[in-house]
């Protein structure tokens, strides 16, 4: 298995452009997790999804913030307009229902964002 | 709600020492406790996890962590550590009632020294 993907691996843009990371989870696996890590905050959820409904957006930072996920194989989170303080490493993490796999999440390598 | 806190943001140490990372969290329910290790320019991955039964866990590259109820610790352990072993960990505490949302820790540098 390929793991979690996630594209692109490093973004940089500009204050005001709309920034999209995709998300591509583990084949089987039925809930996904996006994450941002940031030096000052360490590493926060943002929002998780179970069988492609959005469970709890509550992490999400602001109305800029957006995530979606269309099917079992496809996430995306967008960023409308971006900002400097968006600049972060944002992860994608999927894990399976069941009890050997509870809670284990498979984590992406990430998407550094840079925002100028 | 629960929380998790890291006291040491960095932590050097020789190789072949031993090293404890601490942590300690807060929750009013019970909970599930985990570490996950990050390598530089890499996702996290799961070390250990506590959920029931001996209250010692042993993971993955010779790391233990001890769960301590009464003290809210569960502090990571590795009597002898590799230059391999430098990385970020991350302790992390869910509420063991099933709803999924994982509340990590601010995480640990591990600097392993030649």
């Amino acid at each position: 298995d390929a793991g979690v993907i996630q594209s692109p691996r490093h973004e940089v843009t500009e204050m005001g452009q709309e920034v999209t990371l995709r998300c591509k989870p583990i084949s089987g696996h039925d809930y996904l997790f996006w994450y941002r890590q940031t030096m000052m905050r360490g590493l926060e959820l943002l929002i998780y999804f179970n069988n492609n409904v959005p469970i709890d957006d509550s992490g999400m930072p602001e109305d800029r913030f957006s995530a979606k996920m269309p099917n079992a194989s496809f996430s995306t989170l967008k960023i409308q307009p971006s900002e400097p303080r968006d600049s972060a490493v944002y992860f994608c993490a999927s894990r399976a229902r069941g009890q050997n796999n509870h809670q284990k999440q498979f984590f992406g390598p990430g998407t550094r964002l840079t925002v100028l | 709600a629960q929380s998790v806190t890291q006291l040491d943001s960095q932590v050097p140490v020789f190789e072949e020492a031993p090293v404890e990372l601490r942590c300690n969290y807060s929750s009013s329910v019970s909970v599930y406790l985990f570490w996950y290790v990050q390598y530089p320019n890499q996702g996290l991955q799961l070390l250990l996890k506590y959920l029931s039964g001996s209250t010692l866990v042993k993971g993955i590259n010779g790391f233990e962590a001890e769960f301590n109820k009464s003290q809210t610790s569960f502090h990571l352990r590795k009597p002898s550590v590799h230059i391999s072993d430098t990385a970020e960990y991350f302790c992390a505490v869910t509420p063991s009632g099933g709803y999924q949302k994982v509340t990590f820790g601010t995480g640990t540098k591990l600097q392993v020294i030649p």
